[in-house]
């Protein structure tokens, strides 16, 4: 089926550092989420982002929906311990359905 | 509870047998989503519900896999004859409707088969 390229497909860092991932897409979408799954759960929603060209903050997390409406960026600021995790974007290109990136997995050494 | 709940959450089965996978979604949730996710891989969709009923089935793997809700809630994911490959994440979200695509998901149900 359809998926998001997501990349980095993983990130090791150090404390405080920031961070940026992103995804493209083949097709436009018109709706665009960043989800965190930690170890043993379902994912959490971060973002969701409705609009080209919209640049949405939660906290130290950023996401924009990029222009052209196949991309979309995440960045985190300041990273801490706790960012650890698998972070996935996902597109809705209005079939009701989300269809999900691969994932980055990011890494944050105190 | 306040969240989307998932039963069991592990579940160890023989190859060959059937297993039932349950999902109480976050009340007043009207859509309903099964995902499937295997070690390190992203979300695969399964199937929805809007209400009772699955317009899109069309994530299911094969025949041996069939899902159903009841009363507009609770809603169980069938996979019958299990096969090692079925070994997965099964995943299940819910949104306000169908429009919104805010999916708050389960913890998940972790199958094994052996």
């Amino acid at each position: 089926g359809q998926q998001l390229n997501q990349s980095p497909q993983s990130m090791f860092i150090q404390e405080g550092e920031d961070v940026s991932m992103n995804c493209t897409s083949s097709s436009i979408f018109n709706t665009w989420l960043w989800y965190k799954q930690d170890p043993g759960e379902g994912p959490v929603l971060l973002i969701a982002l409705y609009k080209a060209g919209e640049l949405t903050s939660n906290g130290r997390l950023t996401a924009q929906f990029g222009i052209t409406r196949k991309d979309s960026f995440l960045n985190i600021s300041a990273s801490i311990p706790s960012d650890v995790g698998i972070y996935f974007c996902a597109g809705d290109g209005a079939t009701n359905k989300l269809i999900f990136g691969t994932g980055t997995l990011l890494a944050v050494q105190p | 509870g306040a969240g989307v709940s998932q039963s069991p959450s592990n579940k160890v089965t023989e190859k060959g047998k059937d297993v039932e996978l349950r999902c109480d979604p976050i009340s007043g949730h009207t859509a309903l989503y099964w995902y499937r996710q295997s070690l390190g891989q992203g979300l695969e969709f399964l199937i929805y519900f809007q209400g009772n009923s699955a317009p899109d089935k069309s994530g299911l793997p094969s025949d041996r896999f069939s899902a159903e809700r009841t009363g507009g809630s609770v809603s169980t994911l069938t996979i019958q004859r299990t096969q090692q490959e079925d070994s997965a994440v099964y995943l299940c979200a819910s949104t306000l409707g169908l429009h919104s695509y805010e999916q708050y998901f389960g913890p998940g149900t972790r199958l094994t088969v052996t």
